[in-house]
């Protein structure tokens, strides 16, 4: 499989706790990017690298969100003491340069 | 304001039948337009991607139309199959940064429903 793959699928997880998801891009794409989807609404833009920079952060992305692309392949976004309203499914995507993007099937955080 | 929007919002048709979805957008200036097919708790799928000299994109029995003077664009699905049923997403991107995927804008999607 050549796609966009993202680790776990699905996390339960309590009110306060860290969690940390992984995303794997298709090999030869230098972009990937980190997005947020709630219901029924599109996916809103949280961050992106080109190779290891991470170039742009979305006002969305509070102190408690980080993501790092240490060797310029796969990338993880952790958030810390996580909230309700964090709940949402989070996309990775990836491109060549700023060609269009694949995203993966998406990691659905529930925080309960 | 940028704005794409989407229509109809729900479609219900039955297998093997013909349809067609419309996009009309209102992102300037403009970069490329994009179809995704999206299930329920799944991430996009690319379905076509034009610029704007592009007029039409075909992927097997979906087919894309773009007219950029009236900033228009339909999604035709031909054939339709059970497993056509998903929300189908147009997005924008504007040119903006470069137009790269961090400035997209995306439709609230048509919801379709083949039926047996």
């Amino acid at each position: 499989d050549t796609g966009v793959s993202q680790d776990p699928r699905h996390k339960i997880t309590k009110r306060g706790q860290n969690v940390t998801f992984r995303c794997d891009p298709i090999s030869e794409h230098n972009r990937l990017y980190w997005y947020r989807q709630t219901l029924g609404q599109g996916p809103e833009f949280l961050t992106y690298f080109q190779n290891e920079a991470q170039l742009e952060k979305s006002r969305l992305l509070s102190d408690r969100f980080s993501a790092e692309r240490p060797k310029g392949s796969f990338s993880t976004l952790e958030i810390q003491r996580t909230e309700q309203g964090d709940s949402a499914m989070y996309l990775c995507a990836s491109s060549l340069e700023d060609r269009g993007a694949y995203f993966g099937p998406g990691t659905r955080l529930t925080v309960t | 304001k940028n704005q794409v929007e989407q229509s109809p919002q729900s479609l219900i048709i039955l297998e093997g039948k013909n349809c067609t979805l419309q996009c009309n957008y209102t992102v300037s200036p403009f970069s490329n337009l994009r179809w995704y097919k999206q299930d329920t708790g799944r991430g996009p799928v690319s379905l076509t991607i034009m610029t704007f000299s592009e007029n039409t994109k075909s992927n097997g029995r979906y087919t894309a139309t773009l007219d950029a003077d009236t900033k228009q664009s339909s999604l035709h699905i031909t054939a339709s199959q059970l497993s056509d049923s998903a929300s189908y997403i147009c997005v924008v991107s504007d040119t903006n940064g470069g137009g790269n995927n961090r400035k997209l804008i995306w439709g609230l999607g048509t919801s379709l429903a083949v039926n047996p």
